[in-house]
């Protein structure tokens, strides 16, 4: 158990449809990352959250947003949802901003669109 | 911007053997190098991680692995693999350019074979 909490743990819903991911990190840590993992694409960094700030973005559509509340979790907001979206999504943190001491994942939301 | 490359998408291998899981980077910065571990079904868990320093960096379970900076590999190695490894392994870096994410290679499955 990395301490990191994700939820929920399936979601499956309908295209053109929004969801929310809901992550919270580690005990101290103040940095937050959301990856997303599919077949085609494998593991994608998508954003980080630091202390409650954007620090850096990746492959993130415009669809997707995403924010990080003053108690330190953060949610993942996907919408008009895709096939493609299907995926999981995993969110992962860090005690300082770089993320160079290692980031701990959490268990994932699997994200399935029909 | 940095890339990893996994030679190897697959590796059976008999239980009790060693096992050595390619791993090339690409960065023209200076790099922190991770190995995580992903089971079915879970999350992905560090297994070891290269900051700076000694270039053999042992991890948990019993892997190990090697920084070549001339080579620009980080090879996973374990003398003596057991069932229980059958997972997939991701090689991961993070530039050490003011860069957060962490980018992954495509994965290597192993498979033990009793």
């Amino acid at each position: 158990d990395s301490g990191v909490t994700q939820t929920p743990k399936h979601l499956i819903t309908a295209t053109g449809q929004r969801v929310t991911l809901r992550c919270s990190p580690r005990s101290g840590d103040l940095s937050v990352y959301w990856y997303q993992q599919s077949l085609d694409q494998g593991l994608q960094f998508l954003i980080q959250y630091y202390n409650g700030e954007e620090r850096a973005k990746g492959n993130i559509l415009e669809r997707f947003s995403a924010q990080q509340f003053p108690d330190l979790h953060s949610e993942l907001n996907l919408s008009s949802l895709e096939l493609g979206d299907s995926a999981l999504y995993f969110c992962a943190s860090s005690r300082r901003d770089g993320g160079a001491v290692g980031q701990f994942f959490g268990p994932g939301t699997r994200l399935t669109v029909l | 911007a940095q890339s990893v490359t996994q030679l190897d998408s697959q590796v059976p291998v008999f239980e009790e053997a060693p096992v050595e899981l390619r791993c090339n980077y690409s960065s023209s910065v200076s790099v922190y190098l991770f190995w995580y571990v992903q089971y079915p079904n879970q999350g992905l868990q560090l297994l070891l991680k290269y900051l700076s320093g000694s270039t053999l960096v042992k991890g948990i379970n019993g892997f190990e692995a090697e920084f070549n900076k001339s080579q620009t590999s980080f090879h996973l190695r374990k003398p003596s693999v057991h069932i229980s490894d059958t997972a997939e392994y991701f090689c991961a870096v993070i530039s050490g350019a003011g860069s957060y994410q962490l980018t992954f290679g495509k994965g290597t499955k192993l498979s033990v074979i009793p």
